[in-house]
């Protein structure tokens, strides 16, 4: 079966732009996360959903971070007005349930000017 | 609070040498313990887990890691290391008592590279 996809693969996009980034989980996996990687860092947490319950966002650095997952498969993480300082590779990842192994997707690099 | 700690930014190592990657942790209660790796440009892989059993825990490609409880580490480790396991090294925990709070708890990460 397919693993983690992500779109796009990379993103370029202008300081105050809206952006919006694309996880489709593997097939059944009811937990899905968000994490951000800077370059040469650790993962950063932002949020997790699992099942229908309602989602952790803790790990969300501002307001203007916000994520949806539609029918508990895809997910959709969308910043506005972006800044430079969310440049960074965002990872989805998925797992059969909360606490289990992950298995992440290629990233998405967002590079904002 | 939960941590996870991997006390050596980079590790260095011949090929065909053994490599060790170390990581702590300090969580309560009994931890559920990972590894994962991230080749250059490629997305983090899953390598090993730890959950209940022999402490002893063998892995993808030929590595393994010990948990020791007293010493609340869970080392990576290879006995031969090839130049294709250069790579970042991610150690992650979670507690298995802690009722919601099951998210993984990450390291910064350990650079390995092994030199030919």
């Amino acid at each position: 079966g397919a693993g983690v996809s992500q779109s796009p693969s990379n993103k370029v996009t202008e300081k105050g732009k809206d952006v919006e980034l694309r996880c489709d989980p593997i097939s059944g996996h009811t937990a899905l996360y968000w994490y951000r990687q800077s370059l040469g860092q650790g993962l950063e947490f932002l949020i997790y959903f699992q099942g229908n319950s309602a989602p952790d966002k803790s790990g969300l650095p501002s307001d203007r971070f916000s994520a949806e997952r539609t029918g508990g498969s895809v997910s959709t993480l969308t910043i506005q007005r972006t800044q430079q300082e969310d440049s960074a590779v965002y990872l989805c990842a998925s797992s059969l349930s909360h606490g289990r192994e992950q298995f992440f997707g290629p990233g998405t690099r967002l590079t904002v000017l | 609070a939960q941590s996870v700690a991997q006390p050596e930014d980079q590790v260095n190592v011949a090929e065909g040498n053994p490599l060790t990657v170390k990581c702590t942790y300090s969580v309560s209660g009994n931890p559920y313990l990972f590894w994962y790796v991230q080749y250059p440009n490629r997305g983090l892989q899953f390598l090993l887990k730890y959950i209940t059993g022999d402490n002893l825990v063998k892995g993808s490609y030929g590595f393994e890691a010990e948990f020791n409880k007293s010493q609340t580490s869970f080392h990576l480790k290879k006995p031969s290391a090839l130049v294709s396991d250069s790579a970042l090294y991610f150690c992650a925990v979670r507690a298995t008592n802690a009722g919601n709070n099951r998210k993984l708890i990450w390291g910064l990460g350990t650079s390995l590279a092994v030199n030919p």
